[in-house]
């Protein structure tokens, strides 16, 4: 089973960016996006978007756009959010999440979903002066 | 974008109760539909995707149901290890949004 493993917590001032790094410990052998969700201290999830790892392109929540920049360097396995102009209400656990799809042909030509079904354990991140 | 509403936010339940948890959207998507469990301080898992279909290794007491706009999530009999927030979150559209949870609580 593919894991995700993320990079460690982080302390930022408002106005910094910041960069968070998702290594897959394996290959996945199924196409698959990797998005990235958090949660503010005692909130819900919040989606921010997606990348897909085979073309690069990605998709970002409207509340992110403009901030936002998601990469992968594949040789690597890794996949990577960016946040920038930080504000205090960054501050959160921010997770990676892998969901496979299936690629449906003929009548039910489409995307099937699957769930995001492997999570990284989440990186804490903190903005304050 | 697509609004979840979950109800109700807080449920107070005891140990085998059969215990219900409503997803509603605000339009429809058909049954693109997951389900997930999380508890303090854990990453969410996956419980249930396409509306009713059981992820591996989730226990049979745990069913999804619905299609549109409402669905439901039931534990046929609670367990002590199912005491955890739980959230829908939909993808029809290629964003994606979550409800904003639902915390099952010791009766």
């Amino acid at each position: 089973q593919v894991q995700l493993v993320q990079s460690g917590a982080e302390v930022k001032k408002p106005g910094a960016s910041v960069k968070v790094s998702c290594e897959a410990s394996r290959d996945t052998f199924r196409d698959y996006y990797i998005h990235w969700v958090r949660q503010a201290p005692g909130q819900g999830l919040e989606w921010m978007g997606w990348i897909s790892p085979n073309s690069g392109d990605t998709n970002y929540a409207q509340n992110f756009q403009g901030r936002v920049t998601m990469t992968r360097e594949m040789s690597v396995r890794t996949f990577y959010m960016e946040l920038t102009w930080l504000k205090s209400d960054d501050t959160a656990v921010y997770y990676c999440a892998r969901e496979t799809y299936d690629i449906l042909t003929g009548r039910q030509a489409g995307y099937y979903f699957y769930g995001m079904d492997v999570w990284g354990q989440g990186t804490t991140v903190i903005v304050s002066s | 974008d697509i609004q979840m509403t979950q109800s109700p936010s807080t449920l107070s339940a005891s140990v085998g109760d059969r215990v219900t948890i409503t997803c509603r959207a605000s339009q429809s998507i058909s049954r693109w539909l997951a389900w997930y469990q999380q508890k303090p301080g854990k990453a969410p898992k996956l419980l249930i995707y396409k509306a009713s279909s059981l992820e591996s290794g989730v226990p049979l007491r745990f069913s999804g149901s619905g299609s549109g706009t409402e669905f439901t999530l039931t534990i046929s009999s609670l367990q002590p290890d199912d005491f955890a927030t739980y959230y829908c979150q939909q993808y029809k559209s290629y964003s994606r949004t979550f409800g904003q949870g639902t915390k099952v609580e010791i009766k």
